[in-house]
């Protein structure tokens, strides 16, 4: 069974710029959901695709989007980086739209984003 | 809204030394309630988790239970190993959606 992979680890970005991150989510998820660790801090949620489709948001502006594939991989994208974007971003997979009461999710190591 | 709060770290203690993680939260429904662990240089994994009001979640000999009363969750592990090191997160999801709200995180270090 292969876990859930992201991919780059690190990089480092300017101002302005954008970037895009990348998650294959463990075999048999149809879930993936992102979230943002700041230095010293817990993950916040930003959003959550299911089936293609987003269906949970975070308090995360416009310029943070994503996308899933057919294959329930996953990108996120993010716009006119900030610095305060810099962070540990974690994908998360998991079966189903996440009924409350099953709620296990499967994390990636995360890409650590740093914006100068 | 739902939050969750949990004591901060770091916390330092000796191998087989008792342990309690403080966690209490703040929820508008009837949330799920989780300790999910990160060891060194790994992602987050579930700890143990708990369902419902006066669940105890256990598990590497970790236990938590749910007190709906003073909404709380607190870890607890009666001797400590040095391989327990991590950071320990609460969490909580309420409703449909699948959102997690997490602590901030609590730093153990056990030194033999």
């Amino acid at each position: 069974e292969t876990g859930v992979t992201q991919s780059p680890t690190h990089l480092i970005k300017t101002r302005g710029q954008q970037v895009t991150l990348r998650c294959s989510s463990q075999s048999g998820h149809n879930t993936v959901s992102w979230y943002q660790q700041a230095l010293g801090q817990g993950p916040q949620f930003i959003f959550q695709y299911y089936r293609e489709e987003e269906n949970g948001r975070g308090n995360f502006p416009p310029r943070f989007s994503g996308l899933q594939f057919p294959n329930y991989s996953s990108e996120l994208n993010v716009n006119a980086l900030e610095l305060d974007d810099s962070a540990l971003y974690l994908c998360a997979s998991s079966f189903g739209q996440g009924h409350p009461n099953t709620g296990e999710l499967f994390f990636g190591e995360g890409s650590r984003l740093t914006v100068l | 809204g739902n939050s969750v709060t949990q004591m901060e770290g770091p916390v330092t203690l000796s191998e087989e030394a008792f342990l309690t993680i403080n966690c209490t939260y703040t929820a508008t429904g009837y949330p799920s309630l989780f300790w999910y662990v990160q060891y060194p240089g790994e992602g987050l994994q579930l700890l143990l988790k708990a369902t419902k009001a006066d669940d105890k979640g256990s598990n590497k000999g970790f236990e938590a239970t749910y007190r709906k009363e003073t909404t709380s969750f607190h870890l607890e592990k009666g001797s400590v190993q040095v391989s327990d090191s991590a950071v320990y997160f609460c969490a909580l999801i309420d409703g449909p959606g699948n959102q997690f709200y997490f602590g901030t995180g609590t730093s153990l270090t056990v030194i033999p």
